[in-house]
């Protein structure tokens, strides 16, 4: 395992409803990341959190709507979501660190499979 | 605009065979290129990081290289196994401080007995 746990695994919800997706990392991290994995598309990034703090919204719509508590979790609120939003929610942590000679690997949770109807 | 393309987009081989999977990027300015693996429905696992001064670092059955003047790489996996099966992307770093990636399309993989 990675160390970044995500819950639920599945989930399956109606356009009406409201729904939150879990992230947490065990690694000590600074940096928290939001993803979304269609079929057959690149991984597109969607929020980016440095030290709690949103650096990154890629142009997301408002029915997403990421919060992070402190330095360990991250959430990923949804509503009024559309079929299209159907796809893996991947979540991922770093430890952000200046200069040439880091890596700032990411390490990725398992994943929410959502499918909306 | 920064960009990642891997080719062949899906390649099925035989148990105990090799292969090698390409990547081509534009991501300026460079900082250092991912090879990830990624099973069905799992998020992706890393398999190796190199920086614009390291041509070649190996995991085990895997090795990769990088071409940074041809803005090329490749992945090369030795005897593959049935576990080997997954889908393999190539990402590429922007800067080091920041941590913005650029992500491939990804090789799907299939390793037959």
């Amino acid at each position: 395992e990675t160390g970044v746990t995500q819950t639920p695994r599945h989930l399956v919800m109606g356009m009406t409803n409201k729904k939150s997706l879990k992230c947490e990392q065990h690694l000590g991290h600074n940096a928290m990341y939001w993803y979304k994995q269609s079929a057959k598309k690149p991984l597109e990034l969607m929020f980016v959190y440095n030290f709690k703090e949103q650096t990154e919204n890629n142009s997301v719509p408002s029915r997403f709507s990421p919060e992070c508590p402190n330095s360990s979790h991250l959430f990923l609120h949804l509503h009024t979501l559309q079929p299209e939003d159907s796809a893996l929610y991947l979540c991922a942590s770093s430890q952000l660190a200046e200069g040439p000679s880091s890596y700032n690997e990411q390490f990725f949770g398992p994943g929410t499979r959502l499918t909306v109807l | 605009k920064n960009q990642v393309e891997q080719s062949p987009q899906s390649l099925i081989i035989l148990e105990g065979k090799n292969c090698t999977l390409q990547c081509n990027y534009t991501v300026s300015p460079f900082s250092n290129l991912r090879w990830y693996k990624q099973d069905t429905g799992r998020g992706p696992v890393s398999l190796t990081i190199m920086t614009f001064s390291e041509n070649t670092k190996s995991n085990g059955r895997y090795t990769a290289t990088l071409d940074a003047d041809t803005k090329q790489s490749s992945l090369h996996i030795t005897a593959s196994q049935l576990s080997d099966s997954a889908s393999y992307i190539c990402v590429g770093n922007v800067t080091s401080a920041g941590n913005m990636l650029t992500f491939g399309g990804g090789t799907r993989l299939m390793v037959k007995p």
